[in-house]
């Protein structure tokens, strides 16, 4: 079976550092191509990162920021090292499988895991 | 703030159908494929349609996708009371360098 299981999530103060792990299971991880998109509660999604097969990283306006997405292959396993956290980065953060085959830009997530929530608050 | 538009509600009566428009611009929809996501309350998003029309295996084909300029749609035939959620469209946008979403489209089955 396909499986997404995402875990880091937690309470952090602002300015803190969190790192989120998504690990991988019944799939060639190291084929695909892989995401972290969020959603604050009751809110709509919204794209983080991307890193694809081959490790090439990508991030909104192309710039890294604060948060740094890696993989470990041998491990079967995605991250997401955030930094500077702020409270609006307060959400649930998950991790899709982009469809084989497909381009970064193609936006076709036929796997998601299940999120892990993240709160930055005082 | 997100650059797709998507009406916040939609319904229809059991076994009627439904349609979602999601409008964009030629930095995303209008040069870059659409996808279509269904999230059902408490659960993670779920793929519907991927390059503007495809549907993957297991979606039935009372779900389907179509795109025209920078606008897509989804429909829904013959509704059913499984298929109240939220419905996302998504794609790339270029100038951005970034995955962007629609805001939103929730599904009310009368």
């Amino acid at each position: 079976e396909v499986q997404l299981v995402e875990s880091g999530g937690g309470l952090v103060q602002p300015g803190g550092s969190l790192r989120l792990s998504c690990a991988a299971s019944g799939f060639t991880f190291s084929s695909y191509d892989m995401h972290w998109v969020r959603q604050v509660t009751g809110k709509g999604l919204e794209w983080v990162s991307a890193i694809g097969a081959t490790g090439n990283t990508y991030y909104p306006g192309a710039e890294p920021g604060r948060f740094t997405i890696s993989r470990e292959d041998a491990r079967n396993s995605l991250y997401l090292q955030m930094n500077r956290l702020r409270t609006e980065d307060t959400a649930v953060y998950y991790c899709a499988r982009a469809s084989l085959d497909t381009a970064i830009a193609d936006v076709n997530f036929d796997c998601w895991g299940q999120g892990t929530l993240v709160t930055v608050s005082s | 703030q997100s650059v797709l538009t998507q009406p916040p509600s939609a319904s229809a009566a059991p076994g009627q159908k439904v349609t979602i428009s999601c409008s964009g611009s030629s930095s995303n929809i209008g040069n870059n494929y659409v996808s279509w996501y269904q999230q059902l309350p408490g659960t993670a998003p779920k793929l519907l349609i991927f390059d503007n029309n495809e549907r993957p295996s297991g979606i039935p084909d009372r779900f389907s996708g179509s795109k025209s300029g920078t606008s897509a749609t989804l429909g829904i035939t013959g509704l059913q009371t499984g298929d109240e959620a939220d419905y996302y469209c998504g794609t790339w946008d270029s100038s951005l360098s970034a995955g962007v979403f629609g805001t939103g489209t929730k599904v009310t089955v009368l």
